[in-house]
């Protein structure tokens, strides 16, 4: 079953601390793995995209890796914001006919000032 | 990057109508849309895809004369909820796809009383 599961389910921490959220996948066949940002009460929005071949990409204070070996993702927030504040969704992309996407659950990260 | 747009932002309707929520892809053409439906502290659930032109695939469980779905321009693609209840109440996200990746839509919160 193609399955996406993220941990911590919730996250809270101080303003200008690190944190890392973590993503495992039995997605198969993968095409590709994305996380997105969601704010409260808005639409997601994509932060990386990584294929089968990369390893690790950044996008400003967020920095995404992925392990294909192991089916593991991790994001992690540099010198955390009060803006980071918000759902992080792990999407994985499967190649199934038509492209499909299967999302975890979501990590909410609250972070407090 | 490329923008979708969904109008209303948010509409509140009374049981037994009908409301209709619409979904734009501002800068490109896309044949392929998705709406997904999004319930509190929950991932999102894709609901039906969309292709232009065509009828609309729904996922097992969703009622296809009740979420109406129209896609008629490669631009617009529509989601009518047919005689409304109060657990149609939701978030509901479309998204659409370019060429390379699938954008979202910033939702349109329902509530029926």
């Amino acid at each position: 079953k193609n399955q996406v599961e993220q941990s911590p389910q919730s996250l809270i921490i101080l303003e200008g601390k690190n944190c890392t959220l973590q993503c495992n996948y039995t997605v198969s066949p993968f095409s590709n793995l994305r996380w997105y940002k969601q704010d409260t009460g808005r639409g997601p929005v994509s932060l990386t995209i990584m294929t089968f071949s990369e390893n690790t990409k950044s996008n400003g204070r967020y920095t995404a890796t992925l392990d294909a070996d192991t089916k593991q993702s991790s994001l992690h927030i540099t010198a955390s914001q009060l803006s980071d504040s918000a759902s992080y969704i792990c999407v994985v992309s499967l190649i199934q006919g038509a492209q499909k996407l299967v999302f975890g659950q979501g990590t909410r990260l609250t972070i407090n000032p | 990057g490329a923008v979708v747009s969904q109008h209303p932002s948010r509409v509140i309707c009374k049981s037994g109508t009908s409301v209709k929520i619409e979904c734009r892809s501002l800068d490109f053409q896309a044949t392929t849309m998705f709406w997904y439906r999004q319930f509190p502290k929950k991932s999102l659930m894709l609901m039906a895809t969309s292709n232009e032109g065509s009828k609309a695939t729904y996922e097992q469980g969703v009622e296809k004369d009740k979420f109406l779905i129209n896609h008629a321009s490669l631009t617009l693609s529509t989601l009518t909820v047919t005689s409304a209840h109060p657990e149609d109440s939701s978030f509901y996200i479309c998204s659409a796809r370019g060429l390379t990746e699938q954008y979202f839509g910033p939702g349109t919160r329902l509530t029926v009383t």
